[in-house]
């Protein structure tokens, strides 16, 4: 059983471009959640998402930030025209479809903005 | 305003020695407090969840309690592998499912 996948690991862009992060969900999860974690920082809400829902999207920046889950294919997590303070590390989370359950964790994308 | 503090910020112990990590909330309606180890370059791996006060629950030489206002988690007899960072996270009423997260016990424990 596969956990939740994440590609890329790594992504370098130079600023003003586009970053997309993509997550796959453990098996049977519906429920996707990302977190940015900046350098000697502790873990951040984004977004929280069901298929084709955004449930809670209080963490995500106003501008250029973005996120689906379709309901064919991975989570997206979008940074449009990406500045030097975007470069961190992204995790996504899954959880089964139910309330109260522990989310289990990808290995992340670590983003760099040169 | 909702938050989670962990502390100390960093430990280092000797092969052995048994210790604690504390992790303190204020937090309205806790739905769940989650404990993960997370090694450098890695995502967090998930370890425990408590729910009310009082309860408890171990793993090897990892032990989880649970109070009305904080938590711990205790470390008996420490190996090398053992060294990560440990973070805490609450889950509340009002917040969805979302998780906050403290900034984490970076623990090292050397031979």
């Amino acid at each position: 059983n596969a956990g939740v996948m994440q590609n890329p690991r790594h992504l370098v862009r130079r600023r003003g471009q586009e970053a997309r992060l993509r997550c796959s969900p453990m098996k049977g999860h519906s429920h996707v959640y990302w977190y940015r974690q900046l350098p000697e920082e502790g873990l951040k809400f984004m977004v929280y998402l069901q298929k084709e829902n955004i449930i809670d999207e209080s963490g995500m920046p106003k501008e250029r930030f973005s996120a689906e889950f379709p309901k064919e294919g991975p989570s997206i997590l979008r940074i449009q025209q990406v500045v030097r303070g975007d470069s961190a590390a992204y995790f996504c989370a899954s959880s089964p479809p139910r309330e109260d359950t522990e989310a289990f964790f990808g290995q992340g994308t670590r983003l760099t903005v040169v | 305003e909702d938050q989670v503090t962990q502390s100390p910020e960093a430990l280092r112990l000797q092969e052995g020695e048994s210790s604690s990590l504390n992790c303190s909330y204020t937090v309205s309606g806790l739905r769940g407090l989650f404990w993960y180890r997370q090694d450098p370059g890695k995502g967090p791996e998930f370890l425990f969840t408590l729910y009310s006060a009082g309860e408890e629950k171990e793993k090897e030489r990892l032990k989880a309690t649970l109070t009305k206002k904080e938590s711990f988690l205790h470390i008996t007899a420490p190996k090398p592998e053992d060294s990560a960072t440990y973070l805490c996270a609450v889950r509340f009423s009002g917040g969805y499912n979302k998780l906050i997260f403290g900034a984490g016990t970076r623990l090292a424990v050397h031979p």
